[in-house]
């Protein structure tokens, strides 16, 4: 029944580490989405795939990489891990990468660095 | 570039309390308007949108007006009740082809009281 899953929902690890998110959406949209969630709330759009293509891909270090093996999948994996890679990650879907299309969120992966 | 900024939380209200949470945005062209609202340990959920000006998104007795003069988009509920204490995010997606990131609010977080 979820549209947009996570997994895992919770990931500590050390400095250093390799760690990889997923995420599923079940609506059968072709747009997906990673955001950032800060510790002050703060969310701000890290990448972008449309139809497995990568459209949105804003600064961020070259340690995150997405990966989209499907339309339904988008995955998040992180080399080099850092303290201040500690947040919440959200991913989304939505119908197309159109400005009037609604995104639908995950449930986030709380990630934190020791 | 395109930027919204919200009113400065938090906000405590008592039950049955009307709300209104300012938001206002920078844009060029008519942009898309959205409120989520994430609720204690939850991913984001669209409460409403406008897609253009004069609209008005409504529900679960929430509703938010895009007023292109004043380019705000302010949230508001006639009876806030305790199952509304979230932290609510106003975000904007700009217009034309190729531009449908979400661009959100540093959100306000609401607590109702009994």
């Amino acid at each position: 029944d979820t549209a947009v899953s996570q997994t895992p929902k919770y990931l500590v690890t050390q400095m250093g580490n390799d760690k990889s998110i997923k995420c599923e959406q079940n609506l059968g949209h072709d747009t997906m989405y990673w955001y950032k969630q800060d510790s002050k709330k703060f969310l701000k759009i890290m990448f972008s795939y449309n139809n497995k293509e990568l459209i949105i891909n804003e600064t961020v270090p070259n340690r995150f990489s997405p990966k989209s093996p499907d339309k339904a999948h988008l995955n998040l994996h992180i080399n080099s891990l850092e303290l201040g890679d500690s947040a919440v990650y959200f991913c989304a879907s939505s119908q197309g990468p159109r400005p009037t299309d609604t995104q639908y969120f995950g449930p986030g992966t709380r990630l934190t660095v020791l | 570039g395109d930027s919204v900024t919200q009113m400065e939380g938090p906000v405590t209200l008592s039950e049955e309390a009307f709300l209104t949470i300012n938001c206002t945005y920078t844009a060029t062209g008519y942009p898309s308007l959205f409120w989520y609202v994430q609720y204690p340990g939850e991913g984001l959920q669209l409460l409403l949108k406008a897609t253009k000006a004069d609209d008005k998104g409504s529900n679960k007795g929430f509703e938010a007006t895009y007023r292109k003069e004043t380019t705000s988009f302010h949230l508001e509920k006639g009876s806030v009740q305790v199952s509304d204490s979230a932290v609510y995010f106003c975000a904007l997606s700009p217009p034309g082809a190729g531009s449908y990131q979400l661009t959100f609010g540093k959100g306000t977080k609401l607590s109702v009281i009994p």
